[in-house]
């Protein structure tokens, strides 16, 4: 069975401060993905990143990075000097490539930064 | 490019009452899923698709029934509405082989 844990329900940062959002994942299949989707006030689901079980490089863009550890099973997401935009729920989520590529969805991080 | 759209986006059903709710992707995808979004759960699935003709129970199918008889349109239908099933409904669709989900911009439907 697949799993996404994302203990942290909801985060307060003060903007320009640095936040990671935590993501657990679980699986027995070797081949999956990983990814983080943002859904800020207005509702629609924005795709941020896409990483696959066999590479555990870290990928950094502009102010977002993410660390992937599979001998943690974690997927975490950080954003430096965050921003107001930035307030919105991110969700973690996991596909298995031999099971029709169905999402299975954390329960989402709510961040809030304020000015 | 349309990619994925969703009529209608907001509905409110009296319980016991019927509804369709329409899914049309452009991207000429073949797989698609439906997903319902409610407070502290995250999306859970209800009933995918993996090619016209093709439907499949998800996590949460009770109450539920879909179809896929066009390749770009995936329906969602309740046939007796229930106030448990108030919540926010996504459709989304991408291609095989780990490729990240494009998704509508969801349908908040009440029931009451």
């Amino acid at each position: 069975a697949q799993k996404v844990t994302q203990a942290q329900t909801e985060i307060s940062v003060v903007e320009k401060e640095d936040v990671t959002l935590d993501c657990v994942y679980e699986t027995r299949d070797t081949t999956y993905y990983l990814f983080w989707y943002k859904q800020p006030p207005s509702g629609e689901l924005v795709f941020l990143i896409r990483r696959n079980s066999f590479d555990e490089q870290n990928e950094i863009s502009g102010r977002y990075s993410w660390n992937f550890q599979k001998s943690t099973s974690s997927f975490n997401f950080t954003i430096t000097a965050s921003q107001v935009v930035d307030s919105a729920v991110y969700f973690c989520a996991l596909s298995v490539v031999y099971n029709f590529n169905k999402f299975y969805f954390g329960s989402g991080t709510k961040l809030n930064v304020k000015p | 490019n349309a990619g994925v759209t969703q009529t209608p986006k907001f509905r409110v059903l009296k319980t016991g009452q019927s509804m369709t709710l329409l899914c049309a992707q452009d991207m000429n995808h073949e797989y698609m899923y439906w997903y319902r979004q409610d407070p502290g759960m995250g999306l859970r699935l209800i009933h995918y698709s993996v090619g016209e003709g093709t439907t499949a129970k998800g996590e949460v199918p009770d109450g539920y029934n879909v179809s896929r008889l066009k390749k770009q349109n995936f329906l969602l239908g309740l046939e007796s509405a229930a106030p448990s099933q108030t919540s926010v409904y996504f459709c989304a669709s991408s291609e095989a082989g780990g490729t990240e989900a494009f998704f509508g911009q969801g349908t908040r439907l009440t029931v009451v």
